[in-house]
């Protein structure tokens, strides 16, 4: 597989539920980003990883816990989650954050809170 | 504050029209000004990207045009095909390399 992969591609979960998004880029690249999408609104970075230590955590809820293991995986925790936390996740990789500008996106995992 | 404002939201154009975008920034920090495209059930795809020092970038049907006094700058699509029908995002990425992004234009282009 080439590119950056997001799995799983939707997921529905209640506000109670536990659960966790992956993200595996396969470009060898350093840095990794979590983003959220909602409609008709700027992508919103929420996290950034560089060469697997956090860089960036844009004022995002504790109910989101990013984890980067190493540099082409990264995942994205869930607990506790909102209704108003529905929307894509995204994650995309660059060759290091100073490349920010030429990310690589995933396809994103479509996330519906019930 | 949205840092980038993009317009239009939307836009319906004719095969072989041309599609234009505009964004509008405050920062004159921005150093990097990268064009998103989008498909449905896509991420997003780096279409095109301009520094400041240059007015204008051309990539086959696609050109950026940057304004650096006026604080604009615009995707041009020439020619629109429906297979270019898409959301697109401007963004602009400030000294610390994080992207800010306008909210999106949605292309159509009718056959």
């Amino acid at each position: 597989e080439t590119g950056v992969t997001q799995t799983p591609r939707h997921l529905v979960m209640g506000m109670t539920n536990k659960k966790s998004l992956k993200c595996e880029q396969h470009l060898g690249h350093n840095a990794m980003y979590w983003y959220k999408q909602s409609a008709k609104k700027p992508l919103e970075l929420m996290f950034v990883y560089n060469f697997k230590e956090q860089t960036e955590n844009n004022s995002v809820p504790s109910r989101f816990s990013p984890e980067c293991p190493n540099s082409s995986h990264l995942f994205l925790h869930l607990h506790t989650l909102q209704p108003e936390d529905s929307a894509l996740y995204l994650c995309a990789s660059s060759q290091d954050v100073f490349s920010g500008g030429a990310l690589h996106f995933g396809n994103g995992t479509r996330l519906t809170v019930t | 504050q949205q840092q980038v404002k993009q317009s239009p939201q939307s836009l319906i154009v004719q095969k072989g029209g041309i599609s234009i975008i505009n964004c509008a920034y405050e920062n004159t920090a921005f150093d990097y000004f990268p064009w998103y495209q989008q498909f449905p059930g896509k991420g997003p795809a780096l279409l095109i990207a301009i520094r400041p020092d240059v007015s204008e970038k051309k990539e086959g049907r696609f050109t950026i045009s940057f304004n650096k006094s006026a604080k604009q700058f615009s995707l041009h699509i020439m020619d629109s095909q429906p297979g270019d029908s898409a959301t697109y995002f401007c963004a602009a990425r400030s000294q610390d390399y994080k992207l800010s992004f306008g909210a999106g234009t949605t292309v159509t282009v009718r056959a």
